[in-house]
């Protein structure tokens, strides 16, 4: 199947300062990337969805100015968390997809941001 | 709105035994059903899928049968092994095709 990598893997930040995570679809081209968060033990919350070239949709209660999508090109698309604080610490998943509606999504394998 | 609604685990069961996760959905319209996998520390892998109605989606030993009236979609395996030891997330795609919906996640511990 097709891959989705994200990096960095795992990150660890001082409080204030702001984390750049990057999805890129290997070997395809990702018109469409989600970006999810997920707390311990816990489900998967769509926080953005973002087709390349486009602003990204957010879903209700994301806030926008903190955490920044781009998706400038058909296999990147960076989450910036601006400004961290401890509670954005949590499990971040991209995934992505071609463009056609209906299509399967394929998952990274996530990122770790730990705030202290 | 569309929601996925699957049983909390824990759920711990012994090598060979058989597992049983159930997962009951809410749509509009036909959606279509998905099993996920996460192993510790991961992103999450497509296990099975089901399109319409009455499809039966099946990999690596497990299977899931679509049935809109019962608007259910659970997952079953007859023999699990340790290496079956993950989250399961049931998921949901609307008729309009764009996003999933996840279910809570169920975590399956198969001890030896």
């Amino acid at each position: 199947g097709a891959v989705v990598s994200q990096h960095p893997s795992w990150v660890i930040c001082k409080s204030g300062t702001s984390v750049k995570i990057e999805c890129r679809s290997l070997d395809f081209q990702a018109t469409t990337m989600f970006w999810y968060r997920q707390f311990p033990k816990q489900s998967l919350m769509l926080m953005a969805t973002s087709n390349e070239g486009s602003k990204a949709t957010y879903e209700q209660g994301v806030e926008k100015d903190k955490f920044l999508i781009n998706h400038a090109s058909l296999t990147l698309s960076t989450l910036t968390v601006t400004s961290a604080h401890p509670e954005d610490s949590s499990f971040y998943i991209c995934s992505a997809r071609t463009g056609r509606v209906g299509t399967e999504a394929f998952f990274g394998q996530g990122t770790r941001l730990t705030v202290v | 709105g569309d929601s996925v609604t699957q049983m909390e685990g824990p759920v711990t069961l012994s090598e060979e035994a058989f597992l049983t996760i159930n997962c009951t959905y809410t749509a509009t319209g036909y959606p279509s059903l998905f099993w996920y996998v996460q192993y510790p520390g991961e992103g999450l892998q497509l296990l099975l899928k089901a399109t319409k109605a009455d499809d039966k989606g099946s990999n690596k030993g497990f299977e899931a049968t679509y049935r809109k009236e019962t608007t259910s979609f659970h997952l079953e395996k007859g023999s699990v092994q340790v290496s079956d030891s993950a989250v399961y997330f049931c998921a949901l795609r609307g008729a309009a095709g764009n996003k999933l919906t996840f279910g809570g996640g169920t975590r399956v511990l198969v001890k030896p």
